[in-house]
Order: C-alpha cells, then sequence, then structure tokens
C-alpha cells in the first residue's frame, strides 16, 4: 500500500487477556519502529527492527511485551497478561533506513479493560 | 541521555496570525525531525532537518546544530494546522527517536 497500515484500528479487551497488534511497513523500508503513546503525552520508544532484527529492544516495558519481524515486511507486537497500564495508542512507523524519515501508521487504540 | 525541550507547552492563536515552535536538545544529534499529529491523532513528518533551513508552503524550520535548538515557523495560521507539534532528535549512539512532549496548537477561527 502507499502508507503504513496497522491493524486493528481499535482493541478493547479485559485484563489478563493477550493481544496482538499488527503493522504493515511501507514497501521496501527496512526500519521499523514501534511506539506507545498515552493519552495526551508524547510517544516512547519500543523497539526498532533493522531487516528482521531487533538490534534496539531497550524500550520494552516488560517481559510481557515482545516483537516480531518476518519477511522483511509485517511485524507483530505481543502484549501478554495485558494490565489497565497498557492502555495506550500503538503507533508503527517505517523508513528506508536509520537515520532517515520515518512515517508513521494510524495506531492501534488498545483499551484494557 | 539526550534531553528534548519544546516550547511552548500550548499555544492559541486567531486564523492568521504567525507562530513560532521552538525545541531545544542537550546533545549533538545526527537527525531533526518535526511532526504533526493531527486531532485524530495521525503523526505527519514534516521536516527532516539537522541542520540548516527548509521551507515548505507556510511552514519553514531552522535548526542551529551548533546551538542546539530547532525552530519551527508557521505563518498565516489556519484552523487545519491544530494539533500537537513534535520534535524528536537521534543521537549518534543509537536509533532511538527521542522525542519531545509537544506544543499543542490551537487556532481558532
Amino acid at each position: 500500500g502507499a502508507g503504513v497500515s496497522q491493524s486493528p484500528s481499535n482493541k478493547v479487551t479485559e485484563k489478563g487477556k493477550d493481544v496482538e497488534l499488527r503493522c504493515d511497513p511501507i514497501s521496501g523500508h527496512t526500519a521499523l519502529y514501534w511506539y506507545r503513546q498515552r493519552l495526551g503525552q508524547g510517544l516512547e520508544f519500543l523497539i526498532y527492527f533493522q531487516g528482521n532484527s531487533a538490534p534496539d529492544k531497550s524500550g520494552l516495558p516488560s517481559d510481557r511485551f515482545s516483537a516480531e519481524r518476518t519477511g522483511e515486511s509485517v511485524s507483530t507486537l505481543t502484549i501478554q497478561r495485558t494490565q489497565q497500564e497498557d492502555s495506550a495508542v500503538y503507533l508503527c512507523a517505517s523508513s528506508f533506513g536509520t537515520k532517515q524519515t520515518q512515517y508513521f501508521g494510524p495506531g492501534t487504540r488498545l483499551l484494557v479493560l | 541521555g539526550i534531553q528534548v525541550e519544546q516550547s511552548p507547552p500550548d499555544l492559541i492563536l486567531q486564523e492568521g496570525a504567525n507562530s513560532t515552535l521552538r525545541c531545544n536538545f542537550s546533545d549533538s544529534v545526527n537527525n531533526l525531525q518535526w511532526f504533526h499529529q493531527n486531532p485524530w491523532g495521525q503523526l505527519i513528518n514534516l521536516f527532516y532537518i539537522p541542520s540548516g533551513t527548509k521551507q515548505n508552503g507556510r511552514l519553514s524550520a531552522t535548526t542551529v546544530a551548533t546551538e542546539r535548538y530547532s525552530l519551527l515557523y508557521i505563518s498565516s495560521s489556519q484552523t487545519t494546522d491544530s494539533g500537537v507539534y513534535f520534535c524528536a532528535v537521534e543521537s549518534d549512539s543509537n536509533y532511538q527517536l527521542i522525542w519531545g512532549a509537544g506544543t499543542k496548537l490551537i487556532i481558532k477561527p
């Protein structure tokens, strides 16, 4: 597609359930980033992929969070045993490489009840 | 790590006014980007500007890397300019973009 797409656009889940968020980057973009944005706040870096490898996982807030990327394309962010504080918008971005302009998807709005 | 500070935190203007948003950063950077997040949450890249001056329509940006600041200018503001403007920088040491807290801009008709 022409831009970064994310699914689902909205997700409501119960505390303790696992959720999977998907990101489809712009075709040809080797770098992919996941961010979290809590209501009224700035972006918080979670993880970065170069190709299928993740050289920087330092932003993942706990071991309940994991991410993978296959085929240098789609990435999934998985949150296990969700907690209410996980409620946020999860944004994905891609770029041709590091130190390049990042293009953002519309985000997934996650609400944990 | 690098600290990014944006000012002002909030700005309310009448349509047609001009504005200047500032981004200060605490260390040398390889990369500085300005983004606009519209009221529906979509983030749009405005400028990739590690140094120098760029212009795009009513918007322009200047980064003075040696003095560790960047300015975003918006002229003849329109209501569609409303939203939050973020500055984000990338350091030499890793590939993370470090984000400022944003400037929330409201343009009144």
